[in-house]
């Protein structure tokens, strides 16, 4: 039972580089999210996705772009990264289930941009 | 603008005893509370939710409790065992927004032998 499953775990980038942060759920769950850890603070929204073939802005969605063509599928697209990108990831996901409910996230992915 | 605040950024707390962690939010559009749990290097974890229509709510040794009038909520964990250890995130949504989540920024909690 893999649930929401993040690669990789570390990258590290150099300015101006572009990488894709890989994201997959395995619980058919419609929504999807990419949320970013910056030290002492917590979690913000970059993106997110509500079903396949459609995705949103989140509090901070500048530097990055998402896709979401299947429903298990969310990758996070970084084009030029920037030192202010330098941060932990997290993928997550949730079902619709009447309201509000809760998200199961992935692991990480930890960024340090040099 | 920090809609969901943990004033408190760490707690140390004995073994056996209680464990309470604190969460004030601003936004009254709030109507779903959520507590997660995170280790180092993982990802966070849910713990115990609440909806707006409850005052309490208890799941084992976790309780939250809401108080809306307030825009307070807290998290109980009786007895505190030395692998509740952890960062504890309160976080909150509301209905017809996808579920997206706002956070706090964590209370570090330390029980001790």
């Amino acid at each position: 039972n893999a649930g929401v499953t993040q690669t990789p775990k570390f990258r590290i980038l150099k300015i101006g580089q572009s990488m894709t942060l890989q994201c997959t759920q395995d619980m058919n769950h419609n929504y999807m999210y990419w949320y970013r850890q910056d030290p002492g603070m917590g979690l913000k929204l970059i993106y997110y996705s509500v079903g396949a073939g459609i995705t949103d802005k989140g509090e901070v969605p500048n530097g990055y772009n998402v896709s979401r063509s299947t429903t298990e599928d969310f990758p996070l697209r970084l084009e030029l990264a920037a030192p202010s990108q330098t941060s932990v990831y997290f993928c997550a996901s949730s079902y619709r289930q009447g309201g509000s409910t809760e998200a199961f996230f992935g692991q990480g992915t930890r960024l340090t941009v040099v | 603008d920090q809609q969901v605040k943990q004033n408190s950024p760490s707690l140390s707390v004995q073994e056996g005893r209680i464990s309470i962690l604190n969460c004030d939010y601003t936004n009254s559009m709030f109507d779903y509370f959520l507590w997660y749990k995170k280790y180092p290097a993982e990802g966070p974890t849910f713990l115990i939710s609440i909806s707006s229509i409850k005052d309490k709510n208890e799941d084992g040794r976790f309780t939250v409790f809401l108080n809306k009038s307030a825009k307070h909520l807290s998290l109980h964990i009786v007895p505190s065992q030395p692998g509740d250890s952890a960062v504890y995130f309160c976080a909150a949504s509301h209905t017809g927004t996808a579920s997206k989540l706002t956070f706090g920024t964590g209370t570090r909690l330390q029980v001790t032998l």
